[in-house]
This record gives structure tokens, sequence and C-alpha cells, in this order.
């Protein structure tokens, strides 16, 4: 069975500060990777995603996630947090069979404090 | 490009009355999600239409949840009776061809909840 998890339920940061959201998952074989944002009272919108080659992938708004096969993560950095970036980011995985069904992580609620 | 249409915005009905979401996904989408967000959870899966046939429905309460993608397009999802425990919001999504990688699209959502 697949699975996401998402260690913190919270991260804290100053503006201009470096963030990361950390992601691990468990799922047969290759994955698809996503990392989606969402703010209040609004559906969740999509930021980057990983499917094959370069391990480091590039979204919306200047985030980036990496892709670690051996340590099955797919953590979501940003260089340099702006107060905007409150929001609460789900990661996800899909698995390449089996339907492909989306599974969800629990979410990170980042906190960017100016 | 029109993005996930989603009806009603909110609900609110009592416990044991049933109710009704409406889904029309973007157009050209084979694929159609609905999931269940508790707050303060991730979304979770309760069914997944490829076209107008059924991919995964394992996580949906089938005693008094049902959903239907007729035409392959639009979907309904339908609570009969609800619980206290159903109130939440339900999300519709579409992906183009998950088989390869492509994103899913979600709508805003409808807020049901039941009291």
């Amino acid at each position: 069975a697949q699975s996401v998890a998402q260690p913190e339920d919270q991260v804290n940061v100053a503006e201009g500060n470096p963030l990361t959201v950390k992601c691990t998952y468990s799922v047969s074989g290759n994955p698809y990777l996503f990392w989606y944002v969402q703010y209040p009272n609004r559906g969740l919108q999509f930021l980057l995603k990983y499917i094959t080659g370069d391990n480091l992938v590039k979204g919306s708004y200047g985030f980036e996630a990496e892709f670690n096969k051996s340590q099955t993560s797919f953590h979501l950095k940003k260089p340099s947090a702006l107060v905007s970036d409150s929001a609460l980011y789900f990661c996800a995985v899909r698995a390449r069979g089996g339907g492909f069904k989306t599974i969800f992580g629990a979410g990170t609620r980042l906190f960017v404090k100016a | 490009e029109a993005g996930v249409a989603q009806s009603p915005r909110y609900k609110i009905i009592e416990k044991r009355q049933s109710v009704a979401f409406w889904c029309n996904p973007i157009s050209g989408h084979a694929t159609l999600y609905w999931y269940q967000q508790i707050l303060g959870q991730g979304p979770k899966l309760l069914i997944q239409f490829q076209n107008n046939g059924v991919v995964d429905d394992s996580q949906l309460p089938k005693d008094r949840f049902s959903a239907e993608r007729l035409k392959g397009v639009d979907s309904t999802l339908k609570i009969q009776p609800a619980k206290l425990e159903d109130s939440a919001v339900y999300l519709c999504a579409s992906s183009l061809d998950p088989g390869r990688g492509t994103e899913a699209f979600f709508g805003q959502g409808t807020r049901l909840t039941v009291v």
C-alpha cells in the first residue's frame, strides 16, 4: 500500500530565510510525486512534480523539490521565504500502475514571519 | 482554460438527511477524483473514475455514499443518510493522463456541515 508522511505539522521560518518542508513516501516501484499548496477557503493548487530525470525539480513561485530515491523523500524547498508563502502544503504520491491512485499527506502549515 | 467547477460551495444539513454534490471537470480530462478533506487533515481519496468507469472506490463508505459519472464528463457524489462525521470539504479534481504523470487540478470544494 502506498503512503505519504509529512513529519512536521508546522514549519516556522523568518522572511528571507530558506525553507524546507519535508515529505517521505512509501510505494512500490518508482512514483510520481507532487506538491500542492492550499490557501484558506481555496482548493489545492499544483506547485511542482517529479516524473523522471533530474532529481531537482523547479516549480511555481520559486519553489523547488529534491527527489531522493534512497531516502524515499521529496522535500520542498525555497531559497528565500516570503510572508505570502504562509499556507498549508501537501505532498502527494502516485504509484505507476494499479489505477494510478494519488494519495496525499496530512499537510504541513508553513508560517513565515516578517 | 476553465477550471474544475463544483457546486454548491456550502451546504448545511441535518443528520440523516441526504445531500448531493456536482462536479464538472476540465474539458478533455478522462480521470476524475472525489476527495474528502476533514478539517486539519489531508485529502482522502473517496473514488476515482476513468471516463465513466470506476478505477478505485476502496475508501468510499458504500452504505451511505454513492457517486456516478454519466457520459464520462460531469459527476455527482451523494450522501444518504448523512452523519455528523461527514462534515468536511468535498473536493473534486480531474487529470488529463495520470499514467503519464499529469497533475490533478482541483475545484474549490463544497463545505458540508452536518448538524
